[in-house]
Order: C-alpha cells, then structure tokens, then sequence
C-alpha cells in the first residue's frame, strides 16, 4: 500500500512568489494534516482537514497560506507571496482513526521549500 | 499551549545504550510518542505510550515516563550505525494535532 506522498520534494523560489505544495495521503483516509519545521526548530502543526472540511485551522500562520482538499482526497498548500520566514520542511500526515485519543498518523517524506 | 522540550544532540559508540529525553508541559497529555526522521525520509513512528502507563518496552526500545516530572525518555539498547536519526518526541493533548519537540539528532559512531 502507498504511503503519504508529496511534491514537490524540493523548491526554491524567490521572494514575492508563488508556491503550491501537494499532498496525497494514504487512500481511505480521512484526516489530512499540514505540518512544518522552520529550520532546527520544532515540526509545529498547521491545519487539520477531515474529508474536505477543516477541522482546525489554529496553526496557519497568516492569510498569505491557503490550504485545500477538494473532494476529499488530495490536499493543497499554496503560499502567496512567499517570503523569506516561510523557508522550511513541509510535512503532510493522514489518519484513519478520527478518534480523540490514540491517532496514528502517517507522514511523508516533506517538501523543502527555500525562499530567495 | 503544550511546549515540548528536547536536547539537540546526542553521539554514541556502536553498541552503546542510547537515551534521548525530552519533557512536556501539559499534564492532561494522553498520548506520548516517539518518531524517527532519517535523512530524505519522512517522520516514522517508533512507539508510543500511554499516559497511564509508566514503561512500554519493544524489542531495543524502552519508553519511560514520568508523569508527576512530565519528562519522557527513549532508550536504544545496542545502537547500531543504522539508529542515526533525528529523534521527536511528540504529544496528544486529545485535540487530534501532535505537538512536537525540536529533535534530537542521533549520531552513532562505530
């Protein structure tokens, strides 16, 4: 069975730019989280999608983050205009279990994206 | 909110015991985890441990946890070449997101 996958793996843009990062999570699971690390820091939560609805949304940085997942299925990230802070690891998880407790969630390799 | 705390870096010899600790803030945390990242891969769970537990031993790995002190530890026994990783240590607070510590990089010699 196919794990989480995301593309790109890497992406340098300059800054003012636009990026859009994509995240396919394990078929069948509902819950579809964005995830980033800021270089050497800790790996903090951005947002929480069940199906296509987000369930929290608390961790987004500000208005120039844009996530979706139309359908259901895939998710998007899209960073506009991207500026220098957002450089970092974007890691992307999917859970079956939407139970409070024990939720296994399953991450992809990330995409790193360095802005100019 | 929940912080979670760990060391940066951490070297041993091959075959050595390994421990990486980490410590945690809020005390309804239910679920602890443990994940490893190697390079180019993505974060992979190792264990995790309930908060009414205070040990979950598998195989090379022991998980202690402290709950009165907040502070949870991995243990490698026999650490191999293949061990060096970046370790988190994360938590659930019940709200379905992990909060995660900054991770320790494990970095094994022979």
């Amino acid at each position: 069975e196919a794990g989480v996958t995301q593309f790109p793996s890497h992406s340098v843009i300059e800054k003012g730019q636009t990026v859009t990062l994509r995240c396919d999570p394990i078929s069948g699971h509902d819950n579809l989280y964005w995830y980033r690390r800021v270089m050497g820091k800790e790996i903090k939560f951005l947002l929480h999608f069940v199906k296509e609805s987000k369930q929290d949304e608390s961790g987004m940085p500000n208005n120039r983050f844009l996530a979706e997942r139309t359908g259901g299925t895939y998710s998007t990230l899209k960073v506009q205009p991207a500026e220098l802070e957002d450089s970092g690891v974007y890691f992307c998880a999917s859970s079956q279990d939407p139970g409070p407790l024990h939720n296994e969630q399953f991450f992809g390799p990330g995409t790193r994206l360095t802005v100019l | 909110g929940e912080d979670v705390e760990q060391s940066l870096f951490l070297s041993v010899r091959e075959g050595d015991s390994s421990v990486i600790n980490c410590t945690y803030t809020d005390s309804s945390s239910t679920y602890l985890y443990w994940y490893k990242q190697e390079p180019g891969a993505g974060l992979q769970l190792l264990t995790y441990i309930f908060s009414n537990m205070d040990m979950k031993q598998d195989q090379r790995l022991t998980v202690l946890l402290n709950k009165k002190d907040k502070h949870l530890s991995l243990r490698i026994a026999d650490t191999q070449t293949g061990d060096s990783a970046i370790y988190f240590c994360a938590v659930n607070t019940g709200f379905q997101k992990l909060v995660f510590g900054t991770g320790t990089r494990l970095l094994v010699s022979p």
